[in-house]
């Protein structure tokens, strides 16, 4: 069956400090892949996709690499805000199968 | 923007109370989710639905039911709510030309007495 094993946290960083939140995955066939970011008191947000091996998703500076070698999509963004305090899950769904599997999310503190 | 409506969005009830948890959406969306989130953050898929008149089980066992008489509503209900019901849940709807992408409502954060 399909798995996502994430980055545990939490994990605390200074303002402009670079992140990275590990992500892999075991799927059967050729899955998408995303992430999905949790402001406080609020639902999941879309926060990128990637649908094929090699294909980078990217939003608002963040960004993921769909490495099928590796089976991983890591989570980077050059210079965190303390706005981007959250918590991030990595996900993915089969073809044919929408049903999303979710990692257990990792919570991410920016401090001033 | 997506537009995924779930009320109440706090709730504080007694045991053995009966509960309806609504979420409404309005972008047709054939299909719909309901997770339970723990307080570790961990999402549970407990109800899902792909169309009208269709709802399954999801991956974690609930005692909750649901019903989809309408595409754009998929309520939640508790018969008999007990402490342990006590929870975030999390509404969320998928379809339309991208039909991999989940979009979710704000959540009902559920806490029994």
């Amino acid at each position: 069956g399909n798995s996502v094993t994430q980055m545990e946290g939490p994990v605390t960083l200074s303002e402009e400090a670079f992140l990275t939140i590990n992500c892999t995955y075991t799927a059967t066939g050729y899955p998408s892949l995303f992430w999905y970011v949790q402001y406080p008191g609020e639902g999941l947000q879309l926060l990128l996709k990637a649908t094929k091996a090699d294909d980078k998703g990217s939003n608002k500076g963040f960004e993921a690499t769909y490495r099928k070698e590796t089976t991983s999509f890591h989570l980077e963004k050059g210079s965190v805000q303390v706005s981007d305090s959250a918590v991030y899950f990595c996900a993915l769904s089969s073809f044919g199968n929408e049903k999303l599997t979710f990692g257990t999310g990792t919570r991410l503190t920016i401090i001033p | 923007e997506a537009d995924i409506y779930q009320t109440p969005r706090y709730l504080v009830i007694g045991t053995g109370k009966k509960i309806t948890l609504e979420c409404s959406q309005t972008m047709g969306h054939d299909k719909m989710y309901w997770y339970q989130q723990d307080p570790g953050m961990e999402l549970h898929l407990i109800h899902y639905s792909y169309g009208v008149n269709s709802t399954e089980k999801g991956d974690l066992s609930s005692e909750s039911t649901v019903s989809r008489i309408r595409t754009e509503h998929f309520p939640l209900t508790l018969e008999s709510a007990r402490p342990s019901h006590t929870s975030q849940y999390l509404c969320a709807s998928s379809g339309g030309l991208r039909v991999d992408e989940q979009y979710f409502g704000p959540g009902t954060r559920l806490t029994v007495t």
